[in-house]
């Protein structure tokens, strides 16, 4: 089936500008994760929605950064005023129910910041 | 809190061969997950195996397999039989089963392995 998808897959924008980024994630998958890989940080987690509870909100930067998800299914990631040091690839995760249900990643969006 | 140590930031093996790749971890928590994630040059991360660790016998799978010694703290993966499209880097990762912040994996800082011809 399906894998996890992700839009777009490059993103070039200006500093200061709002950017938006979409995450599919597999059909029935009620987990959804949303992860920052970058040169100086290596991979670090964001965000993470389960079905209609609140989102983990725990490992988001800054205020500039925000995510929802719409009817349990398509996630968007937005930052707003976006700054150099938010280049970096993107990662959506999806998972079934379970807390150990393995995650299921997309290829990421590539954000540069200029 | 957890962390991931991945002390071999790049390896290379001959294409056959078998190599091993090493993690070490530090947590209070007695009941989590280890995972080994592949990340090709395509960007897609890739599961390669993965632990419980209320499980003592090690995890296999094909030419992938775990030496996971929990009081030690460690989890290294070993590649049998190395082919070309084993090269990528390679992720070593945990995840708590209780309480807050669990589903969210902690990666190490990867291992780049080049399997050559």
């Amino acid at each position: 089936g399906a894998g996890v998808s992700q839009s777009p897959s490059n993103k070039v924008t200006e500093k200061g500008k709002d950017v938006e980024l979409r995450c599919d994630p597999i059909s029935g998958h009620t987990a959804l994760y949303w992860y920052r890989q970058s040169l100086g940080q290596g991979l670090e987690f964001l965000i993470y929605f389960q079905g209609n509870s609140a989102p983990d909100k725990s490992g988001l930067p800054s205020d500039r950064f925000s995510a929802e998800r719409t009817g349990g299914s398509v996630s968007t990631l937005t930052i707003q005023r976006t700054q150099q040091e938010d280049s970096a690839v993107y990662l959506c995760a999806s998972s079934s129910q379970y807390v150990a249900d393995t995650q299921y990643f997309g290829p990421g969006t590539r954000l540069t910041v200029l | 809190a957890q962390t991931v140590t991945q002390s071999q930031p790049e390896m290379s093996v001959q294409e056959a061969e078998t190599v091993t790749l090493s993690c070490t971890y530090d947590t209070s928590e007695n009941n989590y997950y280890l995972f080994w994630y592949k990340q090709p040059p395509s960007r897609q991360m890739i599961l390669v195996i993965r632990q419980e660790a209320y499980k003592q016998q090690n995890a296999t799978e094909n030419r992938f397999s775990v030496n996971f010694q929990k009081a030690a703290k460690s989890f290294s993966l070993k590649i049998s039989d190395s082919q070309l499209g084993d090269t990528a880097m390679y992720f070593c990762a945990f995840m708590k089963q209780y309480g807050g912040s669990q589903g969210n994996l902690i990666f190490g800082k990867g291992t780049k392995l080049s399997v050559k011809p």
